[in-house]
């Protein structure tokens, strides 16, 4: 089993709908989750943190998290042609300082 | 100026060559990193530096070197590569305190191509 999984995709959303981006993780003990952007030919960026169970939302974008369940998710609300990217799902492995990243997702957003 | 930066941002070598890679950080971190990415596999991580020291090495082979002389400067010692080595590595930075650790801060990359 992986430890960190994400739909690669291509996952296709017209412009203004919401874009729900998913992950599941191995790790029981992992206390912390991060949503990576990517651009092509360009390197990634932060977007999201989240430690918590539940939801946390930041603009247009919210994270939630489920530890029972481990699974991570990102939604972004009223897409725009700016947030076609790969998105990244990473964890870190619970005592290591070690950030391990899913395959990731590409999401076009359609106008 | 960016965060990270990183130079070159292209290498073509051949197996035989011996080259490095070099990463500057701006940002008054504690810890960096290397990752690879490779086309369609995930972001691998390879070695982490925390305050100069290596905490991980994530089973590279010895073709690469890392060395870290302060917790600014970040290299990355390549000898006797493979063809399949080519790919994109990433210099991050982080500030290494407990959950934090995962907010990472990537330079633009170096396009490894080897022949």
């Amino acid at each position: 089993q992986k430890e960190v999984e994400q739909n690669s995709g291509p996952l296709s959303v017209p412009e203004g709908a919401i874009a729900s981006l998913n992950c599941t993780y191995s790790d029981r003990g992992s206390q912390s989750f991060f949503w990576y952007r990517q651009y092509s030919g360009k390197s990634p960026e932060l977007i999201m943190s989240i430690y918590s169970n539940g939801d946390k939302e930041d603009g247009r974008f919210t994270a939630q998290l489920n530890k029972a369940s481990q699974y991570v998710s990102l939604l972004i609300r009223d897409s725009q042609p700016s947030d076609s990217a790969t998105y990244l799902c990473a964890v870190r492995i619970q005592g290591a300082q070690k950030l391990v990243f899913g395959q990731g997702t590409r999401l076009t957003i359609n106008p | 100026e960016t965060g990270v930066t990183q130079t070159p941002r292209h290498l073509v070598m051949g197996m035989t060559n011996k080259k490095s890679l070099k990463c500057e950080q701006h940002l008054g971190h504690n810890a960096m990193y290397w990752y690879k990415q490779s086309a369609k596999k995930p972001l691998e991580l390879m070695f982490v530096y925390s305050l100069e020291e290596r905490v991980e090495n994530n089973s590279v082979p010895s073709r690469f070197s890392p060395e870290c002389p302060n917790s600014s400067h970040l290299f990355l010692h390549l000898h006797t590569l493979q063809p399949e080595d080519s790919a994109l590595y990433l210099c991050a930075s982080s500030q290494s305190r407990d959950r934090a650790t995962g907010e990472l801060f990537f330079g633009e990359g170096s396009r490894l191509t080897v022949l």
